[in-house]
């Protein structure tokens, strides 16, 4: 398994400015993955956060947005940029492990509950 | 189409009896996994159990398992033994085999209340 420590684990913003969540891993592990669940739905991928490269965006989500930082193998972070109350989510990370079965089990953050006012 | 869907939004079951929680999934891929994932009104995601696509047998892990139908293409979960604390929202995902990145695809989710 992998123990995931996301923070802050809450936040409360004014409108306009930027928040920045902190992601890091007991392991070493190739990539991470940031999702939103808006309030009621369910969870959709923001990025796939690669180490040593770019993030990988999915249909929706521009890196000038939700700029991402990964700068080694156990640490990402997410920046929510001139939020909007749109942006009022949940936000999680997550990460991919393989056990000795080689089968892949999927770990997440504690989750950012943001609330944009 | 949507890949993955949970037909049942709220779901409620007597403290100690068994419930179970559908799911259904749409792939072309022949190698996938199948998730199911529990949250609390806290909001963090915890991980319950994981089916692969080529797995003979069903998965359990103590009070869960997953009745894993191929040709019907369902991973529906089964909670043995409810209890309180057994209250949540339950996530069912999928990962296809072919995307590289891992992905992970959501159903809309099932609200589930145990009764005392």
């Amino acid at each position: 398994s992998a123990v995931i420590s996301q923070k802050p684990s809450r936040d409360i913003c004014q409108r306009g400015t930027s928040l920045t969540i902190q992601c890091q891993v007991d392991s070493q592990v190739t990539m991470m993955f940031w999702y939103r669940q808006q309030p009621g739905q369910s969870l959709t991928l923001i990025a796939t956060a690669n180490q040593g490269s770019e993030a990988t965006y999915e249909s929706g989500f521009v890196i000038d947005k939700f700029p991402i930082s990964r700068p080694n193998l156990t640490f990402s972070t997410l920046t929510v940029s001139n939020m909007s109350p749109e942006d009022s989510s949940i936000y999680l990370c997550s990460v991919e492990v393989r056990d000795r079965g080689m089968n892949t089990e999927a770990f997440f953050g504690q989750g950012t509950r943001l609330t944009v006012v | 189409a949507q890949k993955i869907t949970q037909t049942q939004p709220g779901m409620f079951v007597q403290e100690k009896e068994a419930v179970t929680l559908d799911c259904t999934y749409d792939t072309s891929d022949p190698s996938y996994g199948l998730f199911w994932y529990k949250q609390p009104s806290s909001g963090e995601m915890i991980f319950l159990i994981y089916q692969g696509s080529y797995d003979q047998q069903n998965a359990t892990e103590g009070r869960y398992s997953l009745n894993f139908q191929k040709a019907r293409k369902s991973a529906n979960l089964v909670i043995s033994a409810s209890q309180l604390g057994d209250s949540a929202m339950y996530f069912c995902a999928m990962r296809e085999a072919y995307n590289q990145g891992g992905k992970l695809i959501f159903g809309q989710g099932t609200e589930l209340s145990v009764k005392p």
